[in-house]
């Protein structure tokens, strides 16, 4: 199975200030095809996820522009510009490139 | 607009066999999948299994000889089917549509004697 690894927060976070998380897989998940097949999501307090990036850079529809996707085949960052309130929660990055589909273990955001 | 709404009971006993229902709306199943991920409480996210918009089905291998997924397209609904509970299965079970852009509220289950 495809190992993700997330890592951690300074947290909290001061509001305006950006954040970053990283997530790694144990292996790349570039395709043949181009396509980086690694998302991203957010689970608010007491909410189901939400899908906030795929492709490993393309932001889900509705989904705020301070929120933006980066990486290699296995390195990720998922950046978030000017944090508010309403980003707290748990971030996970999810690879779908193989079966079992698996996520990384989760990245807890708090806001000062 | 999409929705998906699970459904099933809260409380079973150890080796039954639980059954939930995923109800959908505002998509066709012959045109998205739909996955199930469970979430164990206050941990991570687990995927289970996805039945495809064909019809066929992929498992996580870790739950493969216990668990089923199906649909009703008449219906819009997508069934999971697993047996031999033990507590270990308790959490929140979430449906969701394929590419996971659109998730249920989900389902607390609590395998307990």
């Amino acid at each position: 199975d495809i190992v993700m690894t997330q890592g951690a927060l300074p947290n909290p976070v001061p509001s305006g200030e950006s954040a970053s998380i990283t997530c790694q897989s144990s292996k790349s998940l570039l395709h043949s095809n181009g396509k980086t097949y690694l998302n991203w999501y957010l689970q608010r307090p007491g909410q189901s996820p939400q899908l906030l990036i795929y492709w490993m850079s393309t932001r889900a529809s509705g989904v705020s522009d301070r929120f933006s996707g980066s990486g290699s085949g296995t390195d990720f960052t998922l950046k978030i510009s000017s944090v508010e309130a309403e980003d707290v929660g748990v971030y996970y990055c999810q690879q779908f490139l193989e079966y079992p589909l698996t996520f990384g273990s989760g990245t807890k955001l708090e806001i000062k | 607009q999409v929705q998906l709404e699970e459904s099933g009971p809260g409380l079973m006993q150890p080796s039954e066999t639980l059954s939930l229902t995923c109800t959908v709306s505002g998509f066709s199943l012959t045109s998205n999948g739909v996955g199930w991920v469970r979430q164990p409480l206050g941990k991570g996210l687990v995927w289970m299994g996805t039945i495809w918009a064909g019809g066929s089905t992929n498992y996580n291998s870790a739950v493969q000889s216990r668990l089923s997924i199906s649909r009703d397209t008449s219906k819009s609904q997508v069934f999971l089917k697993m047996n031999s509970l033990q507590p270990e299965d308790t959490g929140t079970y979430y449906c969701a549509r394929v590419p996971f852009d659109y998730w249920g509220q989900g389902v607390m289950v609590t395998v307990s004697s």
